[in-house]
């Protein structure tokens, strides 16, 4: 079936820093693919969105492009800041039964 | 004014107790969605709705059951809770059509089972 994997459980990075968390995903489908950010104490809250349309999404920052090739969709960005520190979860949507399939999620931890 | 509410917020409960939990959504969407989230697994899917008077079975729905009385509020019932079930739990709510990821989440419940 459809999933969607993390592999870094936590990251630990300075301020100014470059980011880079790994997903990677398995499907028969064209995928919509997804990061959700969850702040502490709150629920997950999209970040972006990438379809096969645009291969890539953008916002407050984070960028995720789309590889076929490499059926990857890692999350990046070029400074993080403390108010970055947040659980990052890539997410894919199950187009057979139409629900989502999440990956277990990367704690970020910034440094001041 | 938050679109995803869910109460209670914290909750004790005993083994063999009965726990409903409660989530209130004014975004009018179709769908509604319940997760359990534990260190290691992520989320994980335990019922979901697509409309007034449905409910379906997510990927862990042993022991829980969902019940979707009206387009914005949708309950979790655990009738004889388990120490396993100790866990964050949040519902969501999203639109019917091609999105089906972009989806609204409440702020989540604690629940412990002692």
């Amino acid at each position: 079936g459809d999933s969607v994997t993390q592999k870094q459980g936590q990251v630990t990075l300075s301020e100014d820093d470059f980011l880079f968390i790994n997903c990677t995903y398995s499907t028969t489908t064209y995928p919509t693919l997804f990061w959700y950010v969850q702040y502490p104490g709150q629920g997950p809250q999209l970040l972006l969105k990438v379809t096969t349309a645009n291969n890539k999404g953008i916002s407050r920052g984070f960028e995720a492009t789309y590889d076929k090739g490499t059926t990857s969709f890692h999350l990046q960005k070029a400074s993080v800041q403390e108010s970055d520190s947040a659980v990052y979860f890539c997410a894919l949507v199950d187009t057979n039964a139409y629900k989502v399939i999440f990956g277990k999620g990367t704690h970020l931890h910034v440094l001041p | 004014e938050a679109a995803v509410t869910q109460s209670p917020r914290n909750k004790v409960a005993v083994t063999g107790g009965k726990v409903t939990l409660s989530c209130n959504q004014t975004n009018n969407h179709n769908n509604m969605y319940w997760y359990r989230q534990d260190t290691g697994h992520g989320l994980r899917l335990i019922h979901y709705s697509y409309g007034a008077g449905s409910t379906e079975k997510g990927d862990i729905p042993d022991g829980y059951k969902a019940s979707r009385p009206s387009q914005e509020n949708f309950s979790l019932i655990l009738e004889l809770a388990t120490p396993s079930q100790t866990s964050v739990y949040f519902c969501a709510s999203g639109d019917a059509g091609r999105d089906y990821a972009e989806q609204f989440f409440g702020p989540g419940t604690r629940l412990t089972v002692l």
